[in-house]
């Protein structure tokens, strides 16, 4: 069954730095799109970035972009986000999910990691 | 403010049918046949539950079902029961540099 299981995430200064990890089983990761997906407490979900099977494509939120930059390593089946620069506006659940790349479905998420940004 | 519109609650009582709506403009909802819906229960990750308007993965009630006309995709619960309680989000794929947007959720009560 496909499992995403995310890591990485607590608590950071702002202007801090932190790199979340997902890691895919019980499917063919490097067939994929994967996405990060962002839920601040309490509120609704936002989308933050997403990258195509091979790493060829990128699409960055406006919100994050020049700041985060998500990767893949597939012969690790693992998915990243590097985020740099944090604000206290960057505190959520941070979710990755698998993606359909033509119709942005997001079919499979993770239990997602919190981080908060705060002093 | 979220890209797509959504009620911010709707309620019914068990068996009892609900839309929850959608909507969006032309570069989204209304240009393509690309929206989705999820569940989410408190403290849970998304459920994907309708995707490409009206398709429902494998697993998913048929009293779940989706539709649209123009920029406005809905999702209608029918023989609501209580475990339907959670909050839905529609999304949908988009024409701008941002590739998917989001509405900014909908709880559902089952009274």
């Amino acid at each position: 069954q496909v499992q995403l299981v995310e890591s990485g995430g607590g608590l950071v200064k702002p202007g801090g730095s932190l790199r979340l990890s997902c890691a895919a089983s019980g499917f063919t990761f490097s067939d994929y799109y994967m996405s990060w997906i962002r839920q601040a407490p309490g509120k609704g979900l936002e989308w933050v970035s997403y990258i195509s099977s091979s790493g060829s494509t990128i699409y960055y939120a406006d919100s994050v972009k020049g700041r985060f930059t998500i990767s893949r390593d597939n012969a690790k089946n693992s998915l990243y986000l590097q985020m740099n620069s944090l604000r206290a506006e960057d505190t959520a659940v941070y979710y990755c999910a698998r993606t359909d790349g033509y119709s942005m479905t997001f079919d499979y998420w993770g239990q997602g990691t919190l981080v908060t940004v705060s002093s | 403010q979220s890209a797509l519109t959504q009620p911010a609650s709707v309620s019914g009582s068990p068996g009892q049918s609900i839309t929850i709506s959608c909507t969006g403009t032309s570069s989204d909802v209304g240009g393509y046949n690309y929206v989705s819906w999820y569940q989410q229960h408190p403290g849970k990750a998304p459920k994907l539950m309708i995707y490409e308007v009206s398709n429902r993965p494998s697993g998913v009630p048929d009293r779940f079902s989706g539709s649209k006309s123009g920029n406005t995709a809905s999702l209608t619960i029918s023989g609501l029961q209580a475990e339907d309680e959670a909050d839905y989000y529609c999304s949908s794929y988009t024409s701008s540099s941002t590739r998917v947007v989001f509405g900014g959720g909908t709880k559902l009560t089952v009274l």
